[in-house]
């Protein structure tokens, strides 16, 4: 069983620029939600996928967009980033909109 | 809004022995899960144990055991015969059984002890 995965697992950006992160939801997940993870905190809810659709939403700005395919693997854009943006962003599947959630190892990014 | 409280920073203990963490939450709602998550420094979130808020029994799993006590909103984990493997930080969480949002604390980091 294929766990998790998400890439890349750093990058650094400057402000105003865009960026994308990947996920691949574990085997047999049909459910993607990413968080964003500033420094010293706990991991703060973006958004959830569910079957391609967004199904809930955190208290983030439009410019935190995503998708999610038809194999259940999502990304995250991020558009005209902020240095506030940096942060680690954790992507967590699960089997169902309401289950347990196992996350990613996290891509690490860095606005300068 | 739920809200998510460890009010402990900084745990240690010495290998082998017994510690606990303690998570307070707040919520207006009857059916909901509660989590444990480990954050070892390589980043990944893993889960430790889940506990359904209409169950009465407090779940267990190995050398991990919640004491979960609904009309207090406490939920605190034990961990027993502590292992070096064991220090990473511990996040507590809450979901509502009606939502798909999972709130935070900000964390627990522990320090195994030799």
């Amino acid at each position: 069983e294929t766990g998790v995965t998400q890439s890349p697992t750093h990058l650094i950006k400057t402000r105003g620029q865009q960026v994308t992160l990947r996920c691949s939801s574990q085997s047999g997940h049909n459910t993607v939600s990413w968080y964003q993870q500033a420094l010293g905190q706990g991991p703060q809810f973006i958004f959830q996928y569910y079957r391609e659709e967004e199904n809930g939403r955190g208290n983030f700005p439009p410019r935190f967009s995503g998708l999610q395919f038809p194999n259940y693997s999502s990304e995250l854009n991020v558009n005209a980033l902020e240095l506030d943006d940096s942060a680690l962003y954790l992507c967590a599947s699960s089997t169902q909109t309401r289950g347990s959630e196992y996350f990613g190892p996290g891509t690490r990014l860095l606005v300068l | 809004a739920q809200t998510v409280t460890q009010s402990q920073p900084e745990m240690s203990v010495q290998e082998a022995e017994t510690v606990t963490l303690s998570c307070t939450y707040d919520t207006s709602e009857s059916d909901y899960y509660l989590f444990w998550y480990k954050q070892p420094p390589s980043r990944q979130m893993i889960l430790v144990i889940r506990q359904e808020a209409y169950k009465q029994q407090n779940a267990t799993e190995n050398r991990f055991s919640v004491n979960f006590q609904k009309a207090a909103k406490s939920f605190s984990l034990k961990i027993s015969d502590s292992q070096l493997g064991d220090a990473a930080m511990y996040f507590c969480a809450y979901r509502s059984a009606t939502g798909n949002q999972f709130y935070f604390g900000t964390g627990t980091s522990l320090t195994v002890i030799p």
